[in-house]
């Protein structure tokens, strides 16, 4: 059955960095493009954007530009989300969620890594 | 703010017939399919509806979609108290370039 397992919980301080894995199975990775969406305390979806795990090629969400570099290692059908120069707001739950394509359902997701911060 | 606009709730007792509206534009809703989300309390989104109308197996056909212009309904028949969740909408935007959502719509079960 197809599974998407992420990385545990985070805890930052502002500016640091965050890297959140995403291991797949069940499922032939290079296939689904991976998406990541994050969720803020209590708020919505957010898209953050995909990398295409065949060719690497990647497509960011406007709002993340310059901060947020996605990647995979197909030898273990992972892939990682880097998120730089974080901020209080970001604070969120992350998750990757698997899609055929750039555009069309996100049709299985991983349980989410929630990112908080440290005073 | 988010470019899709659904309310923030609604509610209903069970069996009746609840629907949740997304309000969009034509370089959202109006331009491509729209899919639907549940989520359930302290969990990852689920697949609820996908392009307009289909649903993933498992998925009962309580759940329906109709689709007009640059909006888009979600309807729930013979509502159940598992119905209970968050209820969001989303659609590719050709013009960002990106995939956008509603803020989503609690729905409570009576």
């Amino acid at each position: 059955q197809v599974q998407l397992v992420q990385s545990g919980a985070e805890v930052k301080k502002p500016g640091a960095s965050v890297k959140v894995s995403c291991k797949a199975s069940g499922y032939t990775f290079t296939d689904y493009f991976m998406h990541w969406v994050r969720q803020a305390p209590g708020q919505g979806l957010e898209w953050m954007g995909w990398i295409n795990p065949n060719s690497g090629g990647t497509n960011y969400a406007q709002t993340f530009q310059g901060r947020i570099t996605m990647t995979r290692d197909t030898s273990i059908s992972t892939a990682y989300m880097d998120l730089k120069r974080l901020r209080f707001d970001d604070t969120a739950v992350y998750y990757c969620a698997r899609v055929f394509g750039g555009v069309g359902e996100f049709d299985y997701w991983g349980q989410g890594t929630l990112v908080t911060f440290s005073s | 703010q988010s470019v899709l606009t659904q309310p923030p709730s609604a509610s209903g007792t069970p069996g009746q017939r609840v629907t949740i509206s997304c309000s969009g534009s034509s370089s959202n809703i109006g331009s491509s399919y729209v899919y639907w989300y549940q989520q359930l309390p302290a969990t990852a989104p689920k697949l609820l509806i996908y392009r307009n109308n289909q649903r993933p197996s498992g998925v009962p056909d309580r759940f329906s979609v109709s689709k007009s212009g640059t909006s888009a309904s979600l309807a729930i028949s013979g509502l159940r108290a598992e119905d209970e969740a968050d209820y969001y909408c989303a659609a590719w935007d050709g013009s960002l370039s990106a995939w956008v959502f509603g803020g989503g719509t609690k729905l409570t079960v009576l």
